[in-house]
């Protein structure tokens, strides 16, 4: 069975603080891939990253950042100087190569302070 | 260009009635998904459509009816509306598996509240 777990509920920072949202999967697939989705208040799901399996190689984008560690099934998402702006829910979720669908986690919501 | 468009955004409606939400991509894919996001934010797929055929309906009530009439339209259909099927309700569509471009690309959602 595929499950993504989001251990973090709710997350409270000032702005300028690092963040790092956790994502643990679990999958018996050797082919899959991973993805984290920010939700702002306006509701909508925005794609922030795509990951597969076969490529651990950590990514930067701007301030996000995204560590992928097989040996530990995680796929963490670190916001550094983080600002109001990144106030949302972040979803992180998997696809496998048997099952065509995202399994979601249930969101961790980040509240940025000014 | 909306890649995905959903409409309505807003649908409030009785217990009771039928209601339909309609989806449509101009991206090309072949495979259409309806999400189910509940209060409590989570979210989890309802079906999925290949080229206009079923291939996911994951034990949804048989109240909830997708219907696709070409690979670029996925509506979904409910049939005598209950409380408990207020909710944001996303439609989806995407590349195929393992393709470079390979993604999901969703609609901006459609809430529904049952009165």
């Amino acid at each position: 069975a595929q499950k993504v777990t989001q251990a973090q509920t709710e997350i409270s920072v000032v702005e300028k603080e690092d963040v790092t949202l956790d994502c643990v999967y679990e999958t018996r697939d050797t082919t899959y891939y991973l993805f984290w989705y920010k939700q702002p208040p306006s509701g909508e799901l925005v794609f922030l990253i795509r990951r597969n399996s076969f490529d651990e190689q950590n990514e930067i984008s701007g301030r996000y950042s995204w560590n992928f560690q097989k040996s530990t099934s995680s796929f963490n998402f670190t916001i550094t100087a983080s600002q109001v702006v990144d106030s949302a829910v972040y979803f992180c979720a998997l696809s496998t190569h048997n099952t065509d669908k995202l399994i979601f986690g249930t969101g961790t919501r980040l509240q940025v302070f000014p | 260009d909306t890649a995905v468009s959903q409409t309505p955004k807003y649908l409030v409606t009785q217990m009771g009635n039928d209601k339909s939400i309609k989806c449509e991509q101009n991206l090309g894919h072949d495979t259409m998904y309806w999400y189910k996001q509940d209060s409590k934010k989570f979210l989890k797929i309802m079906f999925s459509y290949n080229n206009k055929e079923l291939i996911i309906n994951e034990t949804v009530p048989n109240r909830f009816s997708p219907k696709s009439p070409d690979k670029a339209h996925l509506n979904l259909h409910i049939n005598s509306l209950e409380l408990g099927d207020s909710a944001v309700y996303f439609c989806a569509s995407s590349h195929p598996f393992m393709g470079a471009n390979y993604g999901y690309t969703f609609g901006s959602g459609t809430r529904l509240t049952v009165v």
